[in-house]
């Protein structure tokens, strides 16, 4: 156990369905982060969170939706999603946004779109 | 933005051999983070690094950020090493961590 934990582990969802990724840290730290991971990729960063407001957002496209009501919880929002958007979703936190501050990831959720 | 290289892509080892992991960067960096990531998806982080030599038991890490380029030495290897071990720098005006395509390792008995 990291310490950050993500809910669900697994999730399979239709390109009409409505959903949200859930992430919880109990390390007191005050940034946290959404990555995708693709097969045969590196992880592409989606979200930056600091103090919960966002300082950072990747391109990406608005079928993401993050949400951070505090500094220890982050969700991510999903609705009519693509199959290539299949992935492996991970949060991660640190005790601020900076380069002196390690992360520590949760355990990912593994999405499916069909 | 900063490319990272990992050497090799993808290595086999019979359990007890040595290895070493390559990370190479493009730019300077203000730190450096090596993962493990293990079968089942969940990251570890094993270093924070920016420069010089750290060791945790079998695992040392050395970073030349000068040359720019940091070293994984894993000594002794054990079948729970295997997994994909990723560097991480951390660069640019916000320090923005960029993660490299990884070396996927498996040791076999």
């Amino acid at each position: 156990e990291t310490g950050v934990t993500q809910t669900p582990r697994h999730l399979v969802m239709g390109m009409t369905n409505k959903k949200s990724l859930k992430c919880e840290q109990h390390l007191g730290h005050n940034a946290m982060y959404w990555y995708k991971q693709s097969a045969k990729k590196p992880l592409e960063l989606m979200f930056v969170y600091s103090l919960e407001e966002r300082v950072e957002n990747n391109s990406v496209p608005s079928r993401f939706s993050p949400e951070c009501p505090n500094s220890s919880h982050l969700f991510l929002h999903l609705h009519t999603l693509q199959p290539e958007d299949s992935a492996l979703y991970l949060c991660a936190s640190s005790q601020a946004p900076g380069y002196n501050y390690g992360y520590t990831f949760g355990s990912g959720t593994r999405l499916t779109v069909v | 933005g900063i490319q990272v290289e990992q050497s090799p892509p993808d290595l086999i080892l019979q359990e007890g051999a040595n290895s070493t992991l390559r990370c190479n960067f493009s730019d300077s960096v203000n730190n450096l983070q090596w993962f493990h990531q293990n079968p089942w998806g969940q990251l570890i982080n094993l270093f924070y690094i920016p420069s010089g030599t750290k060791q945790n038991g079998r695992l040392s890490a050395t970073t030349v950020a000068t040359e720019r380029y940091s070293l994984l030495y894993i000594s002794s290897s054990q079948t729970t090493d295997s997994g994909v071990y990723f560097c991480a720098p951390t660069s640019g005006g916000y320090q923005k961590v960029t993660f490299g395509t990884g070396t996927k390792l498996q040791v076999i008995p």
